[in-house]
Parts: structure tokens; sequence; C-alpha cells
């Protein structure tokens, strides 16, 4: 069991490209999260799925958009990348089906560079 | 929305020494606090957690306490050991089970270094 996987770990990316990260989990959680982690701002979220065929918006959606097929993928699309996007990306999921579904288990990260 | 302040930016402790970072919360609706450990360059793993019906939880040298009335819960580690260095991060999610579920949000980290 791989449990949540990220691809790719690390890209250079020239402004104005367009850029999807991919997230893929195995745990069958309902819940999935896309966070960017910045020095000194701790992790915020960006858009999150309760379960597959709904989104919503986070504290930082701006310039990111996402979808949700099926419950296992929760790709992050950069429309047009700009340089304030470099980050560190981490996509979690959770699993609502108990009384643990607020513990989010978290992907080893993108690290993302935009020139 | 929630706001959490996460206090100090960074600690350094002689192994052996207790640990002991704080958070305050803003919404007193939150009722779900957990707590991730971050290794350089690894991700966010969960190592603690506490609910808002729980004044304190405890695992082995960590522990968390809660005080819903002053909006602030603490994570106490003892006996710290080199490997205890790295971040730590808290965060806080109102209606935990309700709609919002699972929009964590995040205090700012601490940098803890235990020096041998």
């Amino acid at each position: 069991i791989a449990g949540i996987t990220q691809a790719p770990t690390s890209q250079i990316l020239a402004a104005g490209r367009r850029m999807t990260l991919r997230c893929t989990q195995d745990m069958r959680h309902n819940a999935m999260y896309w966070y960017r982690q910045d020095l000194g701002l701790g992790l915020r979220l960006i858009h999150y799925s309760n379960t597959a065929g709904t989104t919503g918006k986070g504290e930082v959606p701006d310039g990111y958009s996402v979808s949700r097929a099926n419950t296992d993928d929760f790709p992050l699309t950069l429309a047009s990348a700009v340089p304030s996007q470099t980050s560190v990306y981490f996509c979690a999921s959770s699993d609502s089906s108990g009384g643990a579904r607020e513990t989010q288990y978290f992907g080893p990260g993108t690290r993302l560079l935009v020139l | 929305g929630e706001n959490v302040e996460q206090h100090p930016s960074t600690l350094s402790v002689q192994e052996g020494d207790s640990a002991v970072i704080k958070c305050t919360y803003s919404d007193s609706a939150s009722n779900y606090f957990p707590w991730y450990k971050q290794e350089l360059g690894k991700r966010p793993q969960l190592i603690i957690d506490i609910r808002s019906n729980v004044g304190e939880k405890k695992d082995q040298r960590i522990a968390v306490t809660l005080n819903k009335t002053a909006k602030h819960f603490s994570l106490h580690i003892t006996e710290t050991q080199p490997e205890d260095s790295a971040v730590y991060f808290c965060a806080a999610i109102a209606n935990a089970g309700g709609t919002s579920y699972g929009k964590l949000t995040f205090g700012q980290g601490t940098i803890l270094t235990v020096h041998p």
C-alpha cells in the first residue's frame, strides 16, 4: 500500500506555463486537500474535496483549480504560473467514514520553482 | 474564519529537558486540535491530537493540554532527544464532523532543536 503519492517530486517552471500537480491515494479516503507551504507561513489550504465530484475553495485558491473525478485522484492545476506560486505543495487526505475523519495524512510534497 | 497563533517560532533545548509549544485559536467553535511534526524535507506527520471534550491527552513522552475557556492548547515533550528536532505545527478545526470538516487552520510552526 503506497498511501498517498504526489508527482512530480520537484519542478522548475517558466512563468506563464500551465502545470498540473498530481495526487493519488489508495486508502479510499473520501476527503482530499491541497496545501502550499511557504517559509514562516505554515501550511495554507488551497482547495479541498469532501467527496468525489465536489470541490471547494480554501484560504488561498486564486490561480489554482482542482477536479475530483474519482475517489483516488485529486490533481491541482496552475493555469498560468507566476513566481509567487513558488512553494512546496502538499496533498492530504482524510477518512470521513468514522470518528477520526479529521485526521489528515500528507503526501511527500512537490517542490515547485516558478521563474 | 479561524486564526491560529503559535509560539515560540524557534525553541532550543538540551537533551533530556522538556519543551513546550503553545497555540491560541480564535474560533470558539473549534473542537479538534492536531499537532504535526515535520522533519527537514519530509511531509508533516500527525503526532498527537485532542478533541474539545478532553482537557489533556498523553502518549509516552508527548502530551497535549487544552484550555477551551482561554482558547489555547499546548504541546509538551518530556525527556527530549535529538531525534525530536523538527518543525512542529499546531492546527485547529471548527465544526469537525459538520459541513466544514477537514478545513484545518495551521499555526506558523515552531523549529525545535534538541542539542545532545
